[in-house]
């Protein structure tokens, strides 16, 4: 089992959409949990980070973290096309430098 | 405020050469990290330095890959005899302090 599971889509919606990407985990002492948009041949881009258990929202976007069940999920509100884009989940250790990232979930938004 | 900056975009080499490339972090940040993604893989860490010092390089294969962060100018991973494998791209990200990470645009080595 890896530590951290994505699945890789790919997800397609209709444009307006709210999408659901989640991602689980294995390490109970991850406590830095992170998104990352990527798109085609550019590099990651930093989207959400969290502390800890609970929500943050900036946006469109929401970041859910459920410790007890190893569980994070990005939100994404009002989809559109220019959100067609891989998103990575990552997280760490508190006081780690080194964040283990999932595979990427593919996501396709239709207009 | 210019964000994480590599070059060359892309590099290819013939199989046997040596491949370098540059990172040049986020103005104020002293941690660079340097990832490789593979399609249809994750990124994988490979090394972690600040200025002049290796922090960790736990992730690096032990022969042929190298990393320095100079004083002065860009860090530098190399890659000496490449072969087909070490096709890939190859991502730097910079942070002020351990925690978020920003990431250059990559390198794209293509090794014939």
């Amino acid at each position: 089992q890896k530590e951290v599971e994505q699945d890789p889509g790919p997800l397609s919606v209709p444009e307006g959409a709210i999408v659901s990407l989640n991602c689980t985990y294995s390490n109970s002492a991850f406590q830095y949990f992170m998104w990352y948009r990527q798109y085609s041949r550019k590099g990651p881009e930093l989207l959400m980070y969290t502390y800890s258990s609970g929500n943050k929202e900036d946006g469109r976007f929401t970041a859910q973290v459920d410790k007890s069940s190893k569980y994070i999920s990005l939100f994404i509100r009002d989809s559109q096309p220019s959100d067609s884009a891989t998103y990575l989940c990552a997280m760490s250790e508190g006081g780690s430098y080194i964040p283990t990232f999932g595979r990427g979930t593919s996501l396709i938004v239709h207009p | 405020n210019a964000g994480v900056m590599q070059n060359p975009r892309h590099l290819v080499r013939r199989r046997g050469q040596e491949a370098r490339l540059r990172c040049s972090p986020m103005k104020g940040h002293s941690h660079v990290y340097w990832y490789r993604q593979l399609p249809e893989e994750g990124l994988k860490f490979m090394v972690y330095l600040q200025k002049e010092n290796i922090i960790d390089e736990s992730g690096m294969p032990k022969e042929r890959f190298s990393a320095e962060f100079p004083k002065e100018g860009p860090s530098i991973l190399r890659i000496q005899q490449v072969v087909r494998g070490d096709s890939a791209a190859y991502f730097c990200a910079s942070s002020p302090m351990l925690g978020e990470q920003y990431f250059g645009p990559g390198t794209r080595l293509t090794v014939t």
